[in-house]
């Protein structure tokens, strides 16, 4: 079984630019949650998707931070425009109970 | 709400020693959880325990729950170089969706 796919690995970008991470979850997982993680913490939730309806965003940015889920299954955070403080790992992951997740490797954002 | 807090944050022991990471929370959980992330991965899932588990174990590992102290404690036995990582708690309270982890403990394991 395929695990939780995301890209790109690593991107670097200058402050004020534009930038989108994608998330393939585990086939027939309904619940997918897009995580930020900055170095030497534990990941915070920004959004999770029941199939393709955004039903906890309160920690997302919305001035900067939107995210989409068509047709439930893909989905994709955007950011626009970048800080200097949005430099982090995202983590995507999905479950199919909402018990234990399972994390894609994560997209390593460096804000220059 | 922080629903995991892990302790110590570093902890360095020797190929084949045990390793012991705790976790304490602040209100009320349905499960804890522990995480596994090796350097520059993904969170992997280790294994997770109910409100109304006392232990739990899956091959080298061992969790306890205290829900009286809102403590958990995550073992490692006979430790491998491998097994180094940061390890994560993360408590689910209300709805099992809202998970959210502490800032993890970093073992590593000395050849």
């Amino acid at each position: 079984e395929a695990g939780v796919v995301q890209s790109p690995r690593y991107k670097i970008i200058e402050k004020k630019q534009p930038v989108a991470f994608w998330c393939n979850p585990i086939s027939g997982h309904n619940t997918l949650y897009w995580y930020r993680q900055n170095l030497g913490q534990g990941p915070e939730l920004l959004i999770r998707y029941e199939n393709e309806e955004a039903v906890d965003d309160s920690q997302l940015p919305k001035d900067r931070f939107s995210a989409e889920r068509l047709k439930g299954v893909d989905s994709t955070l955007k950011i626009q425009p970048a800080e200097l403080g949005d430099s982090a790992v995202y983590l995507c992951a999905s479950s199919l109970k909402g018990t234990e997740r399972y994390f894609g490797p994560g997209t390593r954002l460096l804000v220059l | 709400s922080q629903q995991g807090e892990e302790d110590p944050q570093a902890l360095s022991i020797q190929e084949g020693e045990n390793a012991t990471m705790n976790c304490s929370y602040k209100t009320s959980i349905n499960n804890l959880q522990w995480y596994r992330q090796n350097s520059g991965r993904g969170l992997v899932h280790l294994i997770l325990i109910r409100s109304n588990e006392r232990e739990k174990h899956s091959g080298r590992l061992r969790v306890t729950l205290d829900t009286s102290k809102k403590s958990s404690s995550l073992l490692i036995t006979a430790s491998r170089a491998a097994d180094t990582a940061s390890y994560f708690c993360a408590g689910s309270g209300g709805s099992n969706y809202k998970l959210t982890f502490g800032k993890g403990t970093l073992l590593t394991v000395n050849p």
